[in-house]
């Protein structure tokens, strides 16, 4: 059964970057599938911040890109996401995923594993 | 990047069947995926592809998808189907291999 876990400082300060890990159990990220950071801010939607496939590819949203960094350990079978010069609007529940790219004659994509999520406050 | 547009908040009695819409020009390319969360919870897939649930979900769930349109059905929605739904799919209008989310709608079972 695959499982993704969250962790990382619950409080970061303005100006400051972000850092988290998503480590992956019983799925040997090196073997495939690109994996994902998900935010929702407190009372409001989710939203996509970027993926990495196991070669270390990476693709991020473009209202954010300028300030993530998103990198794998398959060693340790782990994830990161790292969000510079973050404010107050970075405050939000952040999840890991794992997504699934699947054919049957067409293709179609999906995030079939997520993590419990971890809450970071920005605050000085 | 492209949008997915959800009303805000849908009811339905319960035992009876609810269809939560999402609408966006990706969905003319591909299929949404479905999600539902509840408060304090990850969000878990529910739909997927075509009309494709993964191990656990209830067959009461089911997905369709016309033109720019996907729709997720309840029927005959049970108590603990409250909760909030949202729909995403990869973003056609140009990094395809980005992601879009719907706003998201609150089911209430009255």
């Amino acid at each position: 059964q695959v499982q993704l876990q969250e962790s990382g400082p619950g409080l970061v300060k303005p100006s400051e970057t972000l850092s988290l890990t998503c480590a992956v159990s019983g799925y040997s990220i090196s073997s495939g599938y690109y994996w994902g950071w998900i935010r929702q801010p407190p009372g409001k939607g989710l939203e996509w911040i970027g993926s990495i496939y196991h070669s270390g590819s990476t693709y991020y949203n473009p209202s954010l890109k300028s300030r993530v960094t998103i990198s794998v350990d398959t060693s340790k079978n782990q994830f990161s996401l790292k969000l510079s010069s973050v404010t107050a609007a970075d405050t939000a529940v952040y999840y890991c995923a794992r997504e699934v790219v699947a054919a049957e004659g067409y293709y179609y994509y999906y995030m079939d594993v997520w993590g419990k999520g971890t809450t970071v406050t920005v605050s000085s | 990047s492209s949008e997915l547009t959800q009303d805000p908040a849908v009811s339905v009695a319960l035992g009876q069947t609810v269809r939560i819409t999402c609408q966006g020009d990706s969905l003319r390319s591909y299929y949404a995926s479905w999600y539902q969360q509840k408060p304090g919870q990850a969000p878990v897939l529910v739909i997927y592809g075509k009309n494709n649930r993964p191990s656990g979900i209830p067959d009461r769930f089911s997905g369709s998808s016309s033109g720019n349109t996907a729709s997720l059905t309840i029927t005959g929605a049970q108590a603990e189907d409250e909760a909030d739904y949202y729909c995403n799919s990869r973003d056609s209008s140009g990094n395809h291999f980005a992601w879009v989310f719907g706003g998201g709608t609150k089911l209430t079972v009255l």
